[in-house]
């Protein structure tokens, strides 16, 4: 069974559309993470959320609007899509306390056209 | 959190032990050394992490220096399998209950027959 899943797994659409990307754990994890992955194959941190909480929200532009329903799902909103955010955006969970290791989902790839 | 150093790339020839050095000068007392794998087109994967005694999983090995500043992942018998990028991330608690990873450029093992 598939830990941390991620839909879809390629995104392709044009400038300006809104679009969502779905991310679910069935790892009973409390906290759960959104990355982004540039073409140059950095891999930073955008959003962290711990019980349905948002605790960590980096530089983003608010047009990214992430969203928990529940403890096992976070998914991530973007509106006005722009060139620059065509990436990989990767999900991951973990317990939520102490040094637990991150589970990743295996990626988004964004490509706008 | 500290800063780390790795090589860009790194060959090792399957079977054969391979050694990873990463440099943490910076690294304080409560940050932990964490190393991820990214195979390609897949999520980072979590392979082990320490504070600083030296750590054995089912995985690799963790070596850390006494004074922390550096430290060594080993995979003790390299397969095909094991060519990623590896990343060694510094790691501390805050912002409550979740930390985020930093990841930098990663050392690119290339694992040949």
């Amino acid at each position: 069974d598939t830990a941390v899943s991620q839909t879809p797994k390629y995104l392709v659409t044009q400038m300006g559309n809104d679009k969502s990307i779905k991310c679910e754990q069935n790892l009973g994890h409390d906290t759960m993470y959104w990355y982004k992955q540039d073409s140059k194959k950095f891999l930073k941190i955008m959003f962290s959320y711990n019980n349905k909480e948002l605790i960590i929200n980096e530089t983003v532009p608010n047009r990214f609007s992430p969203k928990s329903p529940d403890k096992a799902h976070l998914n991530l909103h973007i509106n006005s899509l722009e060139l620059g955010d065509s990436a990989v955006y990767f999900c991951a969970s973990s317990p939520g306390t102490g040094h637990r290791p991150q589970h990743f989902g295996d990626g988004t790839r964004l490509s706008i056209l | 959190d500290a800063k780390t150093t790795q090589p860009t790339s790194m060959d090792c020839a399957e079977g054969r032990a391979a050694n990873l050095p990463c440099n943490h000068s910076t690294i304080s007392g409560n940050e932990y050394v964490y190393w991820y794998r990214q195979i390609h087109s897949q999520g980072p994967q979590y392979i082990i992490h320490g504070l600083k005694n030296n750590e054995t999983n089912e995985m690799a090995s963790l070596i850390i220096t006494e004074d922390r500043k550096s430290s060594t992942l080993i995979l003790p018998h390299a397969t095909l399998r094991d060519t990623a990028v590896y990343y060694c991330i510094v790691r501390a608690l805050n912002t409550g209950t979740a930390s985020k990873l930093t990841f930098g450029t990663g050392t690119r093992l290339q694992v040949t027959l």
